[in-house]
Order: structure tokens, then C-alpha cells, then sequence
């Protein structure tokens, strides 16, 4: 099983239109979770953490469950800058980064 | 969002040929980390560096790589007899400034290509 593993991708969606990742990790000790975006042949940029309680901030939603080792985001309203690959990310703690493969999203008018 | 800087941006180099990769980190922090990403594959950890030493290293970064803070504010990847598949984007990241937290912030990164 993959340490990090998201859905292939990609994903069209037109503006405004809501749209989900899911993404699953193997590692039960893994402590944190992030969501990144990376847009092509740039950086990954810190997008949210993710946290058991859930998150917000905007139009971003990110939950986490543990038991199932399972992590999401949620965009509400998409617009044409959200095009970009979306990477899951979790760190056992003070430690490395494991990054899933990213699925892609394209925004279309 | 803190800033990491790298140099160059695009190295281009010989196969055989040595190549050192340079980043500027997050200032006043011990921990620093690189990673590659090899076009249209996923970003993967190379090694962590933590108060000058190697920390923790993945079973990528075997004996012809090397980690040096040459500085106080530098840190270095060195490949020395570089590869085809060595061609990547090369990553360094630093920790959230704060010190509390595992974040990680990249650096625009280095994209090496090996001929």
C-alpha cells in the first residue's frame, strides 16, 4: 500500500462548482496533515493543515479522521486561479514529509 | 508566507560532472530539509539536517550525495558524479519560523539537468 495515496485525477470542474479530494495514509503514526498546491513546475505552497476537528479558512475545508486514516479538502465556488495539483501531505511529527502523487484540478470559464 | 531561496534556478550540467545546489533557509532555525521531484512523479524527502548534521536521510541519497552548511545562513546539496536520472527539481525547506510547529516551507527550487 502507498504511504500517501490521492485520487488520480485529474478533476474538470466549471467556476463555481464545488469540488472534493480524498486522500488515505498508511502510516498510523503519522501526527500531522497538510494539504499543498503546486502549480506546474513550481514550488509546493502550504495551502492548510488539517486538523481531527476540521478546518475552514474560506472556501477551503479540510476534516481528518483518524480511525480511517483518511484526510480531505473541500473547495466551495471554484475559481480559475484554484487550477493547480493539490498534493496530501503528512509528517510523523518534527520529521519528513511524505507527499501523495497530487491530483489535478482544472477550473474551466 | 516566510521566504527560502535557492540558487541557480536551472543548473544544466554533463553527466559525470559534479554539482553543488545552494539554499537559504528560514533564518535562526536548526532544522532544514531537501527533496526532489522528478518531472511528473511526487515530491520525495532526500534528507533532513538538524544542527549541522544529518538527521535522517531516505535510501535516495546514497554516497554520491552530500549535505554541508559551508555558512551560517548557507546550506549545500552536493552530487558528485551526477546522473541521467538525477534530472529533478530540487527542493530545500525550513520549518515554520516559530519554531512550535512541523510546517514546511519550500524554496522556489532548483531544476538540474543532467545531458
Amino acid at each position: 500500500r502507498k504511504e500517501v495515496e490521492q485520487d488520480p485525477g485529474p478533476f474538470n470542474v466549471p467556476e463555481g462548482a464545488t469540488v472534493a479530494f480524498n486522500c488515505t495514509y498508511s502510516n498510523s503514526a503519522s501526527q500531522s496533515f497538510f494539504w499543498y498546491r503546486q502549480d506546474c513546475r513550481k514550488e509546493p505552497k502550504l495551502l492548510m493543515s488539517v486538523y481531527s476537528s476540521g478546518n475552514e479558512d474560506g472556501r477551503f475545508t479540510a476534516q481528518l479522521n483518524r480511525a480511517s486514516q483518511y484526510i480531505s479538502l473541500l473547495i466551495r465556488d471554484s475559481k480559475l486561479s484554484d487550477s493547480a495539483t493539490y498534493l496530501c501531505v503528512v509528517n510523523k511529527g518534527y520529521s519528513t514529509l511524505t507527499f501523495g502523487k497530487g491530483t489535478m484540478l482544472l477550473v474551466s470559464p | 508566507e516566510p521566504e527560502v531561496t535557492q540558487t541557480p534556478s536551472h543548473q544544466v550540467t554533463q553527466m559525470g560532472q559534479e554539482v553543488i545546489l545552494r539554499c537559504v533557509p528560514i533564518s535562526n532555525h536548526l532544522y532544514f530539509y531537501w527533496y526532489r521531484q522528478i518531472l511528473g512523479q511526487k515530491v520525495e524527502f532526500l534528507v533532513s539536517f538538524y544542527n549541522n548534521e544529518i538527521s535522517e536521510k531516505s535510501e535516495i541519497f546514497d554516497d554520491q550525495f552530500s549535505v554541508e552548511r559551508p555558512d551560517g545562513s548557507n546550506f549545500t546539496l552536493k552530487i558528485r558524479s551526477t546522473k541521467l536520472e538525477d534530472s529533478a527539481m530540487y527542493f530545500c525547506a525550513s520549518p515554520s519560523p516559530a519554531g512550535t510547529t512541523d510546517t514546511q516551507y519550500f524554496g522556489p527550487g532548483t531544476r538540474l539537468t543532467v545531458l
